[in-house]
């Protein structure tokens, strides 16, 4: 198993700011997930985070807008740029358990941010 | 690309009463079905998996069904307790590092 925590667990923001969302692993994984849940909404990949390259963005979102970090096995960052009410969701970062086809998704608890 | 539907978006039992959840996939290479439980404030948590070489998986009170030629796959709970409320969803994931989550059920069982 993993444990996943993230910060912040919440945050209230203007619209127009950034705000970055850390997510620390209590060991070492290869692929770090970051999702997005909007409110009442089933959970949407944002993008996968290798460590040492650059993130795969799913369609429809682009690094400009989500630059992530990557900078060692158990750390990554999201970033949400110059936010505005429509990017109010919880972000959620997970890990998998295994490689290949099988293995679960562990999750934190997830960031709901919501601007203002 | 994948696509899940899943259904009911809400479901209310007895305490008591069994509740069946449904989805269906659209990638015939998936082969792969978790179901994740999210309680409210909390992160999506593992309940149930199965995997397309295996029909049926039972954990006690929750079993999963998969009938890949209809592309189904159902959750089944039995004997519902208050705790079980929370949202469900059901996922597929195909070769690659991709899980595809069905929308969500939301579970209201009443005491």
């Amino acid at each position: 198993s993993a444990v996943i925590s993230q910060k912040p667990s919440r945050d209230i923001c203007q619209r127009g700011t950034s705000l970055t969302i850390q997510c620390q692993v209590d060991s070492q994984v290869t692929m770090m997930f970051w999702y997005r849940q909007q409110p009442g909404q089933s959970l949407t990949l944002i993008a996968t985070a290798n460590q040492g390259s650059e993130a795969t963005y799913e369609s429809g979102f682009v690094i400009d807008k989500f630059p992530i970090s990557r900078p060692n096995l158990t750390f990554s960052t999201l970033t949400v740029s110059n936010m505005s009410p429509e990017d109010s969701s919880i972000y959620l970062c997970s890990v998998g358990a295994g490689t290949g086809v099988t293995g679960e998704l562990f999750f934190g608890e997830g960031s709901r941010l919501t601007v203002l | 690309g994948e696509n899940v539907e899943q259904h009911p978006s809400t479901l209310s039992v007895q305490e008591g009463d069994s509740a069946v959840i449904k989805c269906t996939y659209s990638d015939s290479a998936s082969n792969y079905f978790p179901w994740y439980k999210q309680e409210l404030g909390k992160g999506p948590q593992l309940i149930i998996d199965i995997r397309s070489n295996v029909g049926e998986k039972k954990d006690q009170r929750i079993a999963v069904t998969l009938n890949k030629t209809a592309k189904h796959f159902s959750l089944h709970i039995t004997e519902t307790q208050p705790e079980d409320s929370a949202v469900y969803f059901c996922a597929a994931k195909a070769g690659g590092f991709k899980t595809i989550f069905g929308a969500g059920t939301r579970l209201f069982v009443k005491a």
